[in-house]
């Protein structure tokens, strides 16, 4: 059963901000938050992690609101190079010896 | 910012045929893994290895399949005998720590005919 949801695809346009939101209303206490990110024809990437609040890097924000049930990724001011799976994991989605990918949300830029 | 490796980047060959994928993690990771993504479908996580031996496995990683690190720098996959459905993307990816995010490789493409 899979422990997260999240959109099958968006659209959105160069230059726009981008916010991928991650529905995990089953988030055990311990459990932090990954997102992963994949061009096509590459592997995976690692985006960021948070376990509450507010992460920021250079490539997006993750945020999670006090409850933690759910989370957002954003992503400013995409590009076109920016077309990618964007993949939400939770706990030991992504624990130490494996990860376990769901779907992820095909996220199309347009220009 | 260094990077896996993986070669070829497209293998073609005959069923029943064996055939090794070949990985350089980065080279102070300690822990290495296979994945695979058949066209159009989810990543999905083949092996890990750690300490030169398998840590975890998945229910893909069958007989047909082995892993090596052969020496210090590369990783390979080998499958034993080809069948159709082994067409796919094999990712490779390694981490530093247990608890660091794995990097992964740009794949081999392998197409069985």
């Amino acid at each position: 059963l899979a422990k997260t949801t999240q959109p099958i695809s968006m659209d959105s346009y160069e230059g726009q901000e981008v916010n991928i939101t991650c529905s995990h209303n089953n988030i055990a206490t311990n459990d932090y938050i990954t997102w992963y990110q994949q061009f096509p024809s590459q592997g995976p990437r690692f985006i960021i992690q948070g376990y509450k609040t507010k992460v920021t890097n250079e490539v997006a924000s993750l945020f999670i609101p006090a409850d933690r049930k759910s989370s957002t990724l954003s992503l400013p001011r995409v590009s076109l190079s920016d077309t990618a799976v964007y993949y939400c994991l939770v706990g030991d989605e992504a624990r130490d010896d494996k990860i376990i990918f769901g779907k992820g949300t095909r996220l199309h830029i347009l220009p | 910012e260094p990077e896996v490796t993986q070669t070829p980047s497209h293998q073609v060959t005959q069923m029943g045929q064996e055939v090794i994928l070949r990985c350089v993690p980065i080279s102070n990771h300690l822990y290495f893994y296979w994945y695979r993504q058949i066209l159009g479908q989810k990543v999905e996580f083949l092996v890990s290895f750690y300490n030169n031996e398998i840590s975890e496995k998945s229910e893909i990683f069958d007989d047909q399949f082995s892993v090596e690190r052969p020496d210090g720098s590369n990783f390979t996959l080998k499958i034993r005998s080809t069948k159709l459905e082994d067409s796919a993307m094999y990712f490779c990816a390694s981490s530093d720590t247990s608890n660091q995010p794995q990097h992964f490789g740009d794949g081999t493409r392998l197409s069985i005919l």
